[in-house]
C-alpha cells in the first residue's frame, strides 16, 4: 500500500535558523496538506496546496512559512527563521481528491533551542 | 468555524468487550468526518470517514462509526476490542474546506 513518507525524521536546529521538511505524498494524489502538534496539544491545520499554490492556510501559518512542490514528487515546508514556539511534530498529508479522506505521513519532530 | 470534541480523554476495556470513543462535532455546513488512529512514534492512519448516505459506515480492523445528525456525534464502536486496538483515537471534521479539524484524541487501553 503506498504510503506518505518524511525526512527527516528528528530535525534540531537553533532558533533564528532555516529549516526545511521533506514529504514525498503518494503519487497519484493531488491535494497536499501540513499539519503540526504541540506536544501535548491538538493536531493544527497549517496550509493546503493543489494546481501549484496555496489553496488554503491557517492562521499559524504567517511569512516564515512557505511550501513548494519543487519537482513534481516533493513537497515541502520551509520556515524561514525559526521560533521556539516552532517545536512541534510537523506532519504531511495528501489526499486524492477534495473529498477524499486525507493520509497522514509519520511526521517529523522538529526541536528548536 | 468547525470544531470537534473528544469528552473522554481515556477509555479502558477488557478484551473482547464492546469499545466506544465517543465525538461530537459542530460545523456550518454539510459535515465530512473522519477516525484517525496513531499508534506510539508512527502517523496518522486513517480509519473510517461519512461523506453521505448510510448513517453506519464501516472502516478498517472492524471499526465503525454511526453519523447522527441531530445529536452532532460520530462516535467510533468496535463490537469486541482486541490489546492490539491500543492507540491514540483522533476524530476530525470537515466543513466545506481543505482543513481538517481535529478533536484532543482519546487513548484507549484494552487489558487482556
Amino acid at each position: 500500500e503506498p504510503e506518505v513518507t518524511q525526512t527527516p525524521s528528528h530535525q534540531v536546529t537553533q532558533m533564528g535558523q532555516e529549516v526545511i521538511l521533506r514529504c514525498v505524498p503518494i503519487s497519484n494524489h493531488l491535494y497536499f496538506y501540513w499539519y503540526r502538534q504541540i506536544l501535548g496539544q491538538k493536531v493544527e491545520f497549517l496550509v493546503s496546496f493543489y494546481n501549484n499554490e496555496i489553496s488554503e492556510k491557517s492562521e499559524i501559518f504567517d511569512d516564515q512559512f512557505s511550501v513548494e512542490r519543487p519537482d513534481g514528487s516533493n513537497f515541502t515546508l520551509k520556515i524561514r527563521s525559526t521560533k521556539l514556539e516552532d517545536s512541534a511534530m510537523y506532519f504531511c498529508a495528501c489526499s486524492r481528491a477534495f473529498e477524499y479522506e486525507q493520509y497522514f505521513g509519520p511526521g517529523t519532530r522538529l526541536t528548536v533551542t | 468555524a468547525q470544531s470537534v470534541a473528544q469528552p473522554e480523554d481515556q477509555v479502558n476495556v477488557a478484551e473482547g468487550n464492546p469499545l466506544t470513543v465517543k465525538c461530537t462535532y459542530s460545523v456550518s455546513g454539510n459535515p465530512y468526518l473522519f477516525w484517525y488512529v496513531q499508534y506510539p512514534n508512527r502517523g496518522l492512519q486513517f480509519l473510517l470517514k461519512y461523506i453521505t448516505g448510510d448513517n453506519l459506515v464501516k472502516g478498517s480492523y472492524g471499526f465503525e462509526a454511526e453519523f447522527n445528525k441531530s445529536q452532532t456525534s460520530f462516535h467510533l464502536k468496535k463490537p469486541s476490542a482486541l490489546v492490539s486496538d491500543s492507540a491514540l483515537y483522533f476524530c476530525a471534521v470537515r466543513d466545506n474546506d481543505y482543513k481538517l479539524s481535529f478533536g484532543a484524541g482519546t487513548t484507549v487501553t484494552v487489558r487482556a
